[in-house]
Protein backbone atom coordinates (compact mmCIF):
# COMPACT_ATOMS: atom_id res chain seq x y z
CA UNK A 1 0.00 0.00 0.00
CA UNK A 2 1.02 3.61 -1.25
CA UNK A 3 2.16 5.59 2.20
CA UNK A 4 3.00 9.08 2.29
CA UNK A 5 3.35 10.64 5.64
CA UNK A 6 4.44 14.70 6.03
CA UNK A 7 5.68 15.77 9.40
CA UNK A 8 7.24 18.78 10.43
CA UNK A 9 4.89 21.34 10.96
CA UNK A 10 4.11 24.16 13.50
CA UNK A 11 4.06 27.67 14.38
CA UNK A 12 6.67 29.67 13.17
CA UNK A 13 7.25 33.44 13.46
CA UNK A 14 7.49 35.68 9.99
CA UNK A 15 11.06 35.67 8.43
CA UNK A 16 11.78 32.74 10.39
CA UNK A 17 12.19 29.06 8.65
CA UNK A 18 11.02 25.15 8.80
CA UNK A 19 11.53 22.26 7.21
CA UNK A 20 8.92 19.32 6.29
CA UNK A 21 9.39 15.87 5.27
CA UNK A 22 7.38 13.31 3.69
CA UNK A 23 8.37 9.98 4.18
CA UNK A 24 7.31 7.18 1.07
CA UNK A 25 6.49 3.86 1.64
CA UNK A 26 4.83 0.67 -0.66
CA UNK A 27 6.51 1.64 -3.93
CA UNK A 28 9.52 2.74 -5.67
CA UNK A 29 10.14 6.01 -4.23
CA UNK A 30 13.12 6.96 -6.56
CA UNK A 31 10.92 6.28 -9.79
CA UNK A 32 8.56 8.96 -9.68
CA UNK A 33 8.54 12.60 -9.44
CA UNK A 34 7.16 14.22 -6.10
CA UNK A 35 5.26 17.50 -5.29
CA UNK A 36 4.45 19.61 -2.32
CA UNK A 37 0.74 21.12 -2.79
CA UNK A 38 -0.81 23.08 -0.30
CA UNK A 39 -4.04 24.88 0.45
CA UNK A 40 -4.66 27.70 2.63
CA UNK A 41 -7.75 27.71 5.41
CA UNK A 42 -10.61 27.61 3.76
CA UNK A 43 -9.21 27.95 0.23
CA UNK A 44 -8.20 26.10 -3.10
CA UNK A 45 -5.17 24.21 -3.78
CA UNK A 46 -1.84 25.73 -4.95
CA UNK A 47 0.93 23.75 -6.47
CA UNK A 48 4.30 24.37 -4.43
CA UNK A 49 7.30 22.83 -6.25
CA UNK A 50 8.31 19.90 -8.11
CA UNK A 51 11.34 17.60 -7.92
CA UNK A 52 11.82 15.37 -10.44
CA UNK A 53 13.92 11.68 -10.30
CA UNK A 54 17.28 10.78 -10.83
CA UNK A 55 16.79 9.81 -14.67
CA UNK A 56 15.85 13.60 -14.79
CA UNK A 57 18.34 14.92 -12.73
CA UNK A 58 16.22 15.76 -9.82
CA UNK A 59 15.68 19.05 -11.59
CA UNK A 60 13.31 20.87 -9.44
CA UNK A 61 10.30 23.57 -10.23
CA UNK A 62 8.72 26.08 -7.60
CA UNK A 63 5.73 28.67 -8.08
CA UNK A 64 6.26 31.96 -8.41
CA UNK A 65 5.13 32.69 -4.69
CA UNK A 66 7.82 30.85 -3.29
CA UNK A 67 10.62 30.49 -5.63
CA UNK A 68 14.11 31.92 -3.70
CA UNK A 69 12.85 30.99 -0.53
CA UNK A 70 11.91 27.56 -0.69
CA UNK A 71 13.84 24.90 -1.58
CA UNK A 72 12.51 21.13 -2.42
CA UNK A 73 14.58 17.83 -2.80
CA UNK A 74 14.58 14.54 -1.72
CA UNK A 75 16.62 11.43 -0.46
CA UNK A 76 15.49 8.47 -2.36
CA UNK A 77 17.91 6.25 -0.12
CA UNK A 78 15.79 7.01 2.47
CA UNK A 79 12.49 7.19 0.65
CA UNK A 80 12.05 11.07 1.52
CA UNK A 81 10.99 14.62 0.41
CA UNK A 82 11.73 17.37 2.38
CA UNK A 83 10.72 21.59 1.83
CA UNK A 84 12.92 23.61 3.26
CA UNK A 85 11.36 26.95 3.71
CA UNK A 86 12.73 29.99 4.75
CA UNK A 87 11.78 33.74 5.12
CA UNK A 88 8.24 32.35 5.93
CA UNK A 89 5.04 35.00 5.47
CA UNK A 90 1.80 34.80 6.80
CA UNK A 91 0.62 34.19 3.37
CA UNK A 92 2.72 30.52 3.47
CA UNK A 93 0.07 29.36 6.41
CA UNK A 94 -1.10 26.95 5.10
CA UNK A 95 -1.74 22.61 5.29
CA UNK A 96 1.22 21.13 2.94
CA UNK A 97 0.86 17.76 1.10
CA UNK A 98 2.82 15.24 -0.11
CA UNK A 99 2.00 14.16 -3.67
CA UNK A 100 3.43 11.47 -5.39
CA UNK A 101 3.05 12.24 -9.41
CA UNK A 102 2.04 8.78 -11.69
CA UNK A 103 5.12 7.16 -12.72
CA UNK A 104 6.13 8.80 -16.01
CA UNK A 105 6.54 6.77 -19.02
CA UNK A 106 6.22 7.24 -22.81
CA UNK A 107 4.08 4.39 -22.97
CA UNK A 108 1.56 5.31 -20.61
CA UNK A 109 1.08 9.28 -20.35
CA UNK A 110 -0.30 11.71 -18.15
CA UNK A 111 1.28 13.24 -14.86
CA UNK A 112 -1.66 13.61 -12.35
CA UNK A 113 -1.22 13.04 -8.35
CA UNK A 114 -1.83 9.81 -7.79
CA UNK A 115 -1.43 9.60 -4.29
CA UNK A 116 -1.39 12.16 -1.67
CA UNK A 117 -0.50 12.61 1.90
CA UNK A 118 -2.45 13.93 4.81
CA UNK A 119 -1.09 16.76 5.16
CA UNK A 120 0.87 19.09 7.88
CA UNK A 121 -0.11 22.53 9.03
CA UNK A 122 2.49 25.26 8.74
CA UNK A 123 1.05 28.54 10.79
CA UNK A 124 3.07 31.90 10.17
CA UNK A 125 2.07 34.19 12.52
CA UNK A 126 3.57 36.50 15.06
CA UNK B 1 0.47 30.90 -16.28
CA UNK B 2 -2.59 28.94 -17.63
CA UNK B 3 -5.39 30.05 -15.94
CA UNK B 4 -8.28 27.49 -14.82
CA UNK B 5 -11.79 29.18 -15.01
CA UNK B 6 -14.64 26.56 -13.17
CA UNK B 7 -17.91 26.77 -12.77
CA UNK B 8 -20.25 26.45 -10.81
CA UNK B 9 -18.96 27.61 -7.33
CA UNK B 10 -21.57 25.35 -5.50
CA UNK B 11 -23.68 22.59 -7.20
CA UNK B 12 -26.54 21.29 -5.13
CA UNK B 13 -27.54 17.76 -6.73
CA UNK B 14 -30.03 15.54 -5.50
CA UNK B 15 -28.69 11.82 -5.02
CA UNK B 16 -29.88 10.07 -8.17
CA UNK B 17 -29.66 12.65 -10.38
CA UNK B 18 -26.88 14.20 -12.80
CA UNK B 19 -24.26 16.66 -12.42
CA UNK B 20 -21.63 18.44 -14.45
CA UNK B 21 -18.51 20.73 -13.85
CA UNK B 22 -16.96 22.68 -15.86
CA UNK B 23 -13.59 23.85 -16.34
CA UNK B 24 -11.74 26.42 -18.78
CA UNK B 25 -8.46 26.62 -19.28
CA UNK B 26 -6.31 30.25 -20.41
CA UNK B 27 -4.35 28.16 -23.17
CA UNK B 28 -4.34 24.56 -24.83
CA UNK B 29 -3.67 21.83 -22.55
CA UNK B 30 -3.10 19.42 -25.60
CA UNK B 31 0.65 18.12 -25.33
CA UNK B 32 2.73 17.13 -28.55
CA UNK B 33 1.59 13.53 -27.59
CA UNK B 34 -1.76 14.02 -28.47
CA UNK B 35 -3.34 14.36 -25.09
CA UNK B 36 -4.90 16.97 -22.86
CA UNK B 37 -3.16 17.30 -19.50
CA UNK B 38 -5.78 17.98 -17.63
CA UNK B 39 -6.81 16.40 -14.35
CA UNK B 40 -9.93 16.25 -11.94
CA UNK B 41 -9.64 15.76 -8.32
CA UNK B 42 -12.20 15.33 -5.17
CA UNK B 43 -11.94 16.47 -1.91
CA UNK B 44 -14.13 15.09 0.57
CA UNK B 45 -14.78 17.09 3.82
CA UNK B 46 -11.51 16.83 5.78
CA UNK B 47 -9.91 14.51 3.60
CA UNK B 48 -6.40 14.78 1.33
CA UNK B 49 -7.93 15.40 -2.50
CA UNK B 50 -7.69 12.46 -4.54
CA UNK B 51 -7.52 11.75 -8.00
CA UNK B 52 -10.67 10.78 -10.40
CA UNK B 53 -9.57 11.29 -14.10
CA UNK B 54 -6.12 12.28 -15.84
CA UNK B 55 -5.60 13.09 -19.46
CA UNK B 56 -8.59 14.74 -19.41
CA UNK B 57 -11.04 11.68 -20.06
CA UNK B 58 -9.08 8.73 -17.88
CA UNK B 59 -10.27 7.64 -15.12
CA UNK B 60 -8.24 6.42 -12.32
CA UNK B 61 -8.16 2.82 -10.44
CA UNK B 62 -11.38 2.36 -8.78
CA UNK B 63 -13.35 5.42 -9.55
CA UNK B 64 -16.96 4.60 -10.65
CA UNK B 65 -17.67 4.82 -14.07
CA UNK B 66 -20.73 6.96 -12.82
CA UNK B 67 -17.31 10.11 -13.42
CA UNK B 68 -16.82 11.05 -17.23
CA UNK B 69 -14.65 13.18 -18.44
CA UNK B 70 -15.11 15.44 -21.52
CA UNK B 71 -12.93 17.81 -23.57
CA UNK B 72 -13.86 20.24 -26.94
CA UNK B 73 -10.75 22.65 -27.22
CA UNK B 74 -9.85 23.97 -23.96
CA UNK B 75 -13.32 23.71 -22.41
CA UNK B 76 -12.68 20.53 -19.82
CA UNK B 77 -16.41 18.98 -18.36
CA UNK B 78 -16.52 16.37 -15.61
CA UNK B 79 -19.97 14.49 -15.75
CA UNK B 80 -21.50 12.52 -12.82
CA UNK B 81 -24.32 10.13 -14.26
CA UNK B 82 -25.94 9.74 -11.01
CA UNK B 83 -25.13 11.56 -7.85
CA UNK B 84 -24.67 9.62 -4.87
CA UNK B 85 -23.97 10.95 -1.09
CA UNK B 86 -20.41 10.19 -1.13
CA UNK B 87 -19.62 11.94 -3.75
CA UNK B 88 -19.88 15.38 -1.78
CA UNK B 89 -17.18 17.48 -1.83
CA UNK B 90 -15.01 19.78 -3.57
CA UNK B 91 -14.11 19.36 -6.94
CA UNK B 92 -10.91 20.74 -8.71
CA UNK B 93 -9.74 20.73 -12.10
CA UNK B 94 -5.67 21.20 -12.56
CA UNK B 95 -3.83 21.41 -15.62
CA UNK B 96 -0.52 19.72 -15.94
CA UNK B 97 0.87 20.73 -19.07
CA UNK B 98 3.44 22.45 -17.54
CA UNK B 99 4.63 24.46 -14.81
CA UNK B 100 3.46 26.36 -12.67
CA UNK B 101 0.75 23.48 -12.41
CA UNK B 102 -2.73 25.80 -11.74
CA UNK B 103 -6.00 24.46 -10.02
CA UNK B 104 -9.01 26.12 -11.05
CA UNK B 105 -10.88 27.86 -7.78
CA UNK B 106 -13.09 23.93 -6.98
CA UNK B 107 -16.89 23.67 -6.91
CA UNK B 108 -18.62 22.59 -4.08
CA UNK B 109 -20.92 19.17 -4.94
CA UNK B 110 -23.45 19.40 -2.25
CA UNK B 111 -26.40 17.04 -2.00
CA UNK B 112 -30.10 18.77 -1.67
Amino acid sequence: EVQLVESGGGLVQPGGSLRLSCAASGFRFSDHYMDWVRQAPGKGLEWVARVKNKANFYSTQYAASVKDRFTISRDDSKNSLYLEMNRLKTEDTAVYYCARVKLVSAVSPGRPFDNWGQGTMVTVSS
Amino acid sequence: DIVMTQSPLSLPVTPGEPASISCRSSQSLLDSDGYHYLDWYLQKPGQSPQLLIYLASNRASGVPDRFRGTVSGTDFTLKISRVEADDLGVYYCMQARQTPLTFGGGTKLEIK
